[in-house]
């Protein structure tokens, strides 16, 4: 069935470092896929978003890989800082957008 | 551009009583809106889908007689909680989605919320 998930529910990294979050999809159907970030209290943020026929897109800080073959999606963030501490979500579009779980990043000092 | 507002931002009700929580697109014409339920430390699951002058598609499990949608304008969508109880408070999202970008109409633009609380 249709379900976005998220290997890691929390994620902590040194401020400055590079971080990644990964998801995994399996509705292989779907041809589009969206990261958000969502801070305490508020609604999502849209990241950057990557279709189908892509494997990556980058852009300020932020990078999306896809991986079809293994229905892989990752979210890479370069030299973290600490207004990145968020849950992240991916999403996918399948007619309707399905979260997954999210990811917590917390950004140490 | 693309600003989806909602309000209130917080609501605390009694038991039994009905809150309405109002969403609007500021700068766009939203011909599809979305409600979402998030509760603590979860993901957001979508409740309803509502198009503009027609009735709302729920998602299974969610009571459409509880959960009053009304998308009366391109730029106004309401959720009315009728009856609410302590178990439906909790965060709810609206986004909606831009019919008038072609290249991007997939992207949906999210509100920021309102917490609902009933005591």
């Amino acid at each position: 069935g249709e379900s976005v998930g998220l290997h890691l529910p929390t994620l902590s990294v040194q401020e400055g470092d590079n971080s990644i979050i990964n998801c995994a999809y399996s509705n292989s159907a779907s041809d589009y896929f969206i990261w958000y970030k969502q801070e305490s209290g508020k609604g999502p943020q849209f990241i950057i978003d990557i279709r189908s026929n892509m494997d990556k897109r980058q852009g300020q800080r932020v990078t999306v890989l896809l991986n079809k073959t293994v229905k892989h999606l990752s979210l890479q963030i370069a030299a973290t800082q600490p207004g990145d501490s968020a849950v992240y979500f991916c999403a996918e579009m399948v007619a309707k957008l399905v979260f997954g779980q999210g990811t917590r990043l917390t950004i140490n000092p | 551009g693309a600003v989806v507002s909602q309000h209130p931002s917080r609501v605390i009700c009694k038991s039994g009583t009905s809150v309405k929580i109002e969403c609007r697109s500021l700068d766009f014409q939203a011909t599809t809106m979305f409600w979402y339920r998030q509760f603590p430390k979860q993901s957001l699951m979508l409740m309803a889908t509502s198009n503009e002058g027609s009735k709302a598609t729920y998602e299974q499990g969610v009571e459409k007689d509880k959960f009053l949608i009304n998308h009366a304008s391109l730029t106004l969508s309401t959720l009315t909680v009728t009856s609410a109880h302590p178990e439906d408070s909790s965060f709810y999202i609206c986004s909606a989605r831009d019919g008038g970008r072609g290249l991007r109409g997939y992207e949906q633009y999210f509100g920021p919320g309102t917490r609902l609380t009933v005591t």
